[in-house]
């Protein structure tokens, strides 16, 4: 059973660019978040995700940011016109249910590197 | 709000010996806590959990936490340190019914010397 999957594990972008980060969750997950790690800090929450709809981003910059969970297909998280605070290892992480004391998995990690 | 308190962002230990990992937490519900380990350049992995039920939790790689509620902690230990279990751990609290929003401590980095 294959863990969660995400791509591109390094991703290098200019200012001003787009970077899309995608993640495909366990099989049989369909509850899929996301967190950011920076530069010497925890993660953080940032969305949760479920086929079709977004239940929190709570944690989601209010610009430039956005996910998505399509019917088919992976999860994407989407940072336009980047800047270099945005270098951070991005996260996935999908679990089979929500709920107290439920396992959520995480992914290997997308390092964002903005110059 | 709930919170993750890492006590040390390094901890060195010489091999064989024991391991200890501090985490205090405050939350104003019951937590739901745990450990992960992160490998440089790789995710997360889950050692440990605690989800109400025995207070002493045994994880993976030989490593245990005991909840201690009167101290709102959730130490992370291990008897004998081993030259692989150098990484980063980092300890995380949700609560109030929902298992997704983890909040992270900032993180132990454990170096284990020869």
């Amino acid at each position: 059973n294959a863990g969660v999957m995400q791509n591109p594990r390094h991703l290098v972008r200019r200012r001003g660019q787009e970077a899309r980060l995608r993640c495909s969750p366990m099989k049989g997950h369909s509850h899929v978040y996301w967190y950011r790690q920076l530069p010497e800090e925890g993660l953080k929450f940032m969305v949760y995700l479920q086929k079709e709809n977004i239940i929190d981003e709570s944690g989601m910059p209010k610009e430039r940011f956005s996910a998505e969970f399509p019917k088919e297909g992976p999860s994407i998280l989407r940072i336009q016109q980047v800047v270099r605070g945005d270098s951070a290892a991005y996260f996935c992480a999908s679990s089979f249910v929500e709920g107290a004391g439920n396992t959520i998995y995480f992914g290997e990690g997308s390092w964002l590197t903005v110059v | 709000a709930q919170s993750v308190t890492q006590l040390g962002s390094h901890v060195s230990v010489s091999e064989g010996a024991l391991v200890l990992l501090r985490c205090n937490y405050s939350s104003s519900v019951p937590p739901y806590l745990f450990w992960y380990v992160q490998y440089p350049n790789q995710g997360l992995q889950l050692l440990l959990k605690y989800t109400s039920a025995a207070t002493l939790v045994k994880g993976i790689n030989g490593f245990e936490a005991e909840f201690k509620k009167s101290e709102t902690s959730f130490h992370l230990t291990k008897p004998s340190a081993h030259m692989s279990d150098a990484a980063e751990y980092f300890c995380a609290v949700t609560s109030g019914g929902s298992n997704y929003k983890l909040t992270f401590g900032k993180g132990t980095l454990l170096t284990v010397n020869p």
